[in-house]
């Protein structure tokens, strides 16, 4: 089974610390993306990346950077914590993109709030 | 604005009724997912419909893409307590080198015992 982890599933933060969220795939996958889930509003996708060292910005790229280092870890950083951040993120994998088919694989979820 | 609207966004019914979710764009869609999400868990994929018109069923699911490829319809049969979740389609648009899926809001779905 594929698995992603999510390196914590709460967190609570204050408002300009600086936040990372880890997320690490077990089934090799090139492509790895981080969403925010906020009510009525759907997944909302921040950041992905299809490769080690490449990203792409999503829709809403807005106060966070990302890190893909190692192919199977995918990070995401808040450079300053806002309570507007306060969201569940949500870290996903799936295969290279071959037939716009591809499932993407997801974790648990970080809940994080920000003071 | 969303490019997936889901309706309807909240639907509490008791067991053994029916019910229908649907997902409209105005865009063409090169495939489009469902996907099931519990409270505390990361969402998980249902089924992926690609055809126009094509119909695909899971036990007392079924999945609906219509034939412009522009929406899609998720009907469940006899809903159980089990079925209780977060219900989301996603969509990958035609044309598309990415293979980024756009989401709709979400069908929260309560079915009482």
């Amino acid at each position: 089974d594929v698995k992603v982890t999510q390196s914590s599933r709460y967190l609570v933060k204050r408002t300009g610390e600086k936040v990372f969220l880890e997320c690490v795939q077990d089934m090799d996958h090139e492509n790895m993306f981080w969403y925010r889930q906020d009510p009525g509003l759907g997944l909302r996708l921040i950041y992905f990346s299809y490769d080690v060292k490449m990203k792409e910005k999503g829709d809403i790229p807005e106060g966070y950077s990302v890190s893909r280092e190692k192919k199977e870890r995918f990070s995401l950083i808040l450079e300053s914590a806002s309570t507007n951040q306060t969201s569940m993120y949500l870290c996903a994998s799936s295969l290279w993109f071959t037939s716009g088919q591809e499932t993407q694989y997801f974790g648990p979820g970080t809940r994080l709030l920000v003071l | 604005t969303q490019l997936l609207e889901q309706s309807p966004q909240f639907l509490s019914i008791q067991e053994g009724e029916n019910l229908t979710v649907y997902c409209n764009s105005s865009s063409v869609f090169s495939s489009l997912q469902w996907y099931r999400q519990e409270p505390g868990e990361g969402p998980v994929l249902l089924v992926t419909v690609v055809t126009g018109g094509e119909v695909k069923k899971l036990k007392r699911l079924t999945f609906q893409f219509g034939d412009a490829r522009k929406d899609s319809s998720l009907h469940i049969t006899a809903a159980q307590p089990g079925d209780t979740g977060l219900y989301l389609c996603a969509g990958v648009l035609r044309p598309s080198n990415t293979g980024k899926l756009i989401f709709g809001q979400g069908t929260t779905l309560q079915v009482k015992p």
